[in-house]
């Protein structure tokens, strides 16, 4: 969905770098997520964010943080990678004024060797 | 804990077929259902939804049926094309938990 932006596209990287991934979205709204999924599994949820001023904790926030710099942008970051974070990251958004369906950006591949 | 699961992880039907795809979910206190579909590189796509006060919600070429009685969600595909072939995930949200759990998925592959 073009309305959700992200970036990089595929990073590779190395044990013990400090990584951030970006999501920009054009959809106004106020919720947004980030998910990790493993090959062949479903999609894990590691922070959510249903405003500016606020940030919880998924299944899986063990190694990561988060950022909402604002209310179209939510940054993920890995302070210290490590092989077993290599995934697919996906950002999402959704707008609970409606239905809560959450919409997905095109993913972020990252490779921690 | 409670989760969201699929019977199947892969599915095959002739093109023009009928897909049926199955979910089961556990949490009684769901009250809002989704299905998405996620090809090869790309985010997962919305695809339908369904609250639980409805059986059935009907969108172009897809179905989806909810059978609260034995927790059971399925999405069907009309006519199936080749443009179907995609892994497919259903989603439940708990009413108040403000966030979706997710099914593991199923590959539906379309044999010409």
């Amino acid at each position: 969905d073009a309305d959700v932006t992200q970036t990089p596209r595929n990073r590779i990287t190395k044990t013990g770098k400090r990584i951030m991934l970006e999501c920009s979205q054009t959809k106004g709204h106020d919720r947004m997520y980030w998910y990790r999924q493993d090959p062949g599994l479903g999609l894990q949820l590691i922070y959510y964010s249903f405003d500016v001023k606020d940030i919880n904790k998924g299944e899986i926030s063990d190694g990561y943080s988060v950022s909402r710099q604002a209310q179209a942008k939510f940054s993920l970051s890995l302070e210290s990678a490590i092989p077993n974070q290599t995934a697919l990251y996906f950002c999402a958004t959704s707008d609970y004024s409606s239905t809560d369906t959450q919409y997905f950006g095109p993913g972020t591949r990252l490779t921690v060797l | 804990g409670e989760s969201v699961g699929l019977h199947l992880p892969t599915l095959s039907v002739q093109e023009g077929d009928n897909s049926i795809i199955n979910c089961a979910y556990s949490n009684s206190a769901s009250d809002y259902f989704i299905w998405y579909k996620q090809e090869s590189g790309k985010g997962p796509q919305f695809i339908i939804d369904i609250r639980s006060n409805m059986d059935k919600r009907q969108g172009q070429r897809v179905t989806v049926l909810l059978n609260k009685t034995v927790k059971h969600l399925s999405l069907q595909i009309a006519a199936t094309q080749p443009g179907d072939s995609a892994v497919y995930f259903c989603a439940e949200n708990e009413r108040g938990a403000q966030k979706l759990v997710f099914g593991q998925g199923t590959r539906l592959t379309i044999n010409p």
